[in-house]
């Protein structure tokens, strides 16, 4: 198993320009989640699913738009980048059931808008 | 109030040392618990689950305490490679689902 796959690992985009930052996994979870990482700071929640169609807000979702049309993928789409984008973006997924479920993360996607 | 609490760090500790790391959460209503270690520039990976009646895995030691609402970390005979931000996480029921809240981290270095 590949486990939870991120791209890409690094981008450099200019304020204004768009991108979709790719994650997947192969472990058949139902849950996913895409969180940033700022300098210093904890992972804050953009957006999560909790199956194929099902997506809803976290804490940190302007800016931001997800899709979630299969099992394995969930998207993450920023428009119209802006400085304050820059950080590092975590995908991640579990399995449903009981609250005690380990959380499997992608190895980031380091992203600098200037 | 931050919905959880660590000591920022960094804990600077000899090889060897015994060190211990505390978090707190403000929502009682808190179910699952865990220790995350982030490497630098790396994802975070469960370290180990937080149960009740406390835990133990090798070095590790990690306990809970409901009333208080805090969570502890315990690493003996510390090692070069235990040298990480350790995540403190809990989990709460909201929504239909669970949300998993992270602590900001402690950074631990341990020195030869």
């Amino acid at each position: 198993n590949a486990g939870v796959t991120q791209t890409p690992k690094f981008r450099i985009l200019k304020i204004g320009q768009s991108m979709t930052l790719q994650c997947a996994q192969d472990m058949n979870h139902n849950y996913m989640y895409w969180y940033r990482q700022d300098p210093g700071m904890g992972l804050k929640l953009i957006y999560y699913s909790v199956g194929a169609g099902i997506t809803d807000k976290g804490e940190v979702p302007n800016g931001y738009n997800v899709s979630r049309s299969t099992t394995e993928d969930f998207p993450l789409r920023l428009e119209l980048a802006a400085p304050s984008q820059t950080s590092v973006y975590f995908c991640a997924s579990s399995s449903p059931g009981l609250a005690g479920r380990e959380q499997f993360f992608g190895p980031g996607t380091r992203l600098t808008v200037l | 109030r931050k919905e959880v609490e660590q000591d920022p760090g960094p804990f600077n500790v000899p090889e060897g040392a015994t060190v211990a790391f505390n978090c707190t959460y403000s929502n009682s209503a808190s179910q699952s618990f865990f220790w995350y270690r982030q490497d630098c520039r790396k994802e975070p990976k469960l370290l180990m689950s937080v149960y009740s009646s406390g835990n133990e895995d090798g070095r590790f030691t990690a306990q809970l305490n409901r009333a208080s609402q805090y969570i502890s970390l315990l690493i003996r005979d510390s090692k070069l490679s235990d040298s990480a931000t350790y995540l403190c996480v809990v989990n709460l029921p909201t929504s239909g689902t669970y949300k998993y809240i992270f602590g900001t981290g402690t950074r631990l270095k341990v020195l030869a």
